[in-house]
């Protein structure tokens, strides 16, 4: 069964820290990987798109790692903002372009 | 550029009655798709438009949920009747085709409630 798995579920940091989110995937076959972010009561929006050639890949003070062998990826945020509170969903594409959502983690960023 | 439009932003019904949504795309924006999100988990997807043809409904309650895209641009998805494990957030979003890289858009969402 195609599964996207993050940890941790939540997280607080203080503002100006640095913190990593993880996430697992068994889909199979896999097309590509993304990470969103979604603010509270709006809808995601796109952070990354990795496909399985691409190990790391930046927008900002976001930073998405990727290993298709171990069918790990990680979310490192820099220099964290208030702003960046938010819940960052991994999202796996696999057969046929359907993409299989984790549940996110939750990021609580307080002064 | 506008974004993906959804309205109502927020709904509450009473179980068994019906209600709809409505979503205008990004313009030109081939692929639309409709997600149920239920608080504390990810999307998922219920339907897929390809213009107006429907791409994948495989997770769509048909015996309450319908969806149209007659025109190949906007999109309704409408509950009849609706029961209390319905509440949650419909979200729509769109992209210019079905590219396995394509990137998703986004709307804000509708919050239904079933009381």
């Amino acid at each position: 069964k195609n599964q996207v798995e993050q940890s941790p579920q939540s997280l607080i940091i203080l503002e100006g820290k640095n913190c990593t989110l993880q996430c697992n995937y068994t889909v199979s076959p896999f097309s590509n990987l993304r990470w969103y972010k979604q603010d509270t009561g709006r809808g995601p929006v796109s952070l990354t798109i990795m496909t399985f050639s691409e190990n790391t890949k930046s927008n900002g003070r976001y930073t998405a790692t990727l290993d298709a062998d171990t069918k790990q990826s990680s979310l490192h945020i820099t220099a964290s903002q208030l702003s960046d509170s938010a819940s960052y969903i991994c999202v796996v594409s696999g057969r046929g372009n359907k993409l299989t959502f984790g549940t996110g983690t939750q990021l609580k960023v307080e002064l | 550029e506008a974004g993906v439009a959804q309205s109502p932003r927020y709904k509450i019904i009473e179980k068994r009655q019906s209600v709809a949504f409505w979503c205008n795309p990004i313009s030109g924006h081939a692929t639309l798709y409709w997600y149920q999100q239920i608080l504390g988990q990810g999307p998922k997807l219920l339907i897929q438009f390809q213009n107006n043809g429907v791409v994948d409904d495989s997770q769509l309650p048909k015996d309450r949920f319908s969806a149209e895209r007659l025109k190949g641009v906007d999109s309704t998805l409408k509950i009849q009747p609706a029961k209390l494990e319905d509440s949650a957030v419909y979200l729509c979003a769109s992209s210019t085709h079905r590219a396995s890289n394509e990137k998703l858009f986004f709307g804000s969402g509708t919050q239904l409630s079933v009381l």
